[in-house]
């Protein structure tokens, strides 16, 4: 089962910042959040990952809590090409630890 | 194009036909993956390869039979399916299991008659 829990539908408008929340309340010391994305009957794409600072990418940015238990994804200028499943998931860097993936955030960006 | 090739990426088959999903990449990576995304479901992880040897079966059915002749090329071959496997099938990579990024690949929207 995916240890995150994510809202599961979102709107933003065109050109707003999008900030997408995921709990991850059981997460351990040694697991990271990663965010993937997937338009529409494509394979996902992998977006950002961070373990306990804030990381910025040209994608996106992640901000997450001090005490880890969840973050924020913001895509800071939204466009209509955002319009995508987003996943959060935890995951340790160890080996046979393999990505599992919730049912995500629907984002709908707006004209 | 993400360095991830699945092919085809769509096939329609009847319950009675053997197909086979092809995937290849070329980002050097050691380890491959099936995963399953059923109609309105999350993604489900089938099978892990790692340095052509299956490290998981995620209790798949018999009917999907996987073969990783080396670390580029990664099948799923598929016989005797019933209309509820119809589903996409997308196939991905990383460095090794314990890699930081997964790269999928379009996938293949399969359709059982």
């Amino acid at each position: 089962d995916a240890k995150t829990t994510q809202p599961p539908s979102m709107d933003c408008a065109e050109g707003r910042a999008a900030n997408l929340p995921c709990n991850h309340s059981t997460i351990s010391g040694n697991e990271y959040v990663y965010w993937y994305r997937q338009i529409h009957s494509q394979g996902p794409q992998y977006i950002i990952h961070g373990l306990k600072n804030n990381e910025t990418n040209e994608m996106a940015s992640l901000i997450i809590t001090e005490d880890r238990k969840s973050s924020t994804l913001i895509l800071p200028h939204a466009t209509l090409r955002d319009t995508a499943v987003y996943y959060c998931i935890v995951r340790a860097h160890n080996y046979g630890q393999n990505f599992v993936f919730g049912p995500g955030t629907r984002l709908s960006v707006l004209p | 194009e993400t360095g991830v090739t699945q092919t085809p990426r769509h096939l329609v088959m009847g319950m009675t036909n053997k197909k086979s999903l092809k995937c290849e990449q070329h980002l050097g990576h050691n380890a491959m993956y099936w995963y399953k995304q059923s109609a309105k479901k999350p993604l489900e992880l089938m099978f892990v390869y790692n340095f052509k040897e299956q490290t998981e079966n995620n209790s798949v059915p018999s009917r999907f039979s996987p073969e990783c002749p080396n670390s580029s090329h990664l099948f799923l071959h598929l016989h005797t399916l019933q209309p509820e496997d119809s589903a996409l099938y997308l196939c991905a990579s990383s460095g090794a299991s314990g890699a930081n990024v997964l790269t999928f690949g379009a996938g293949s929207r399969l359709t059982v008659l």
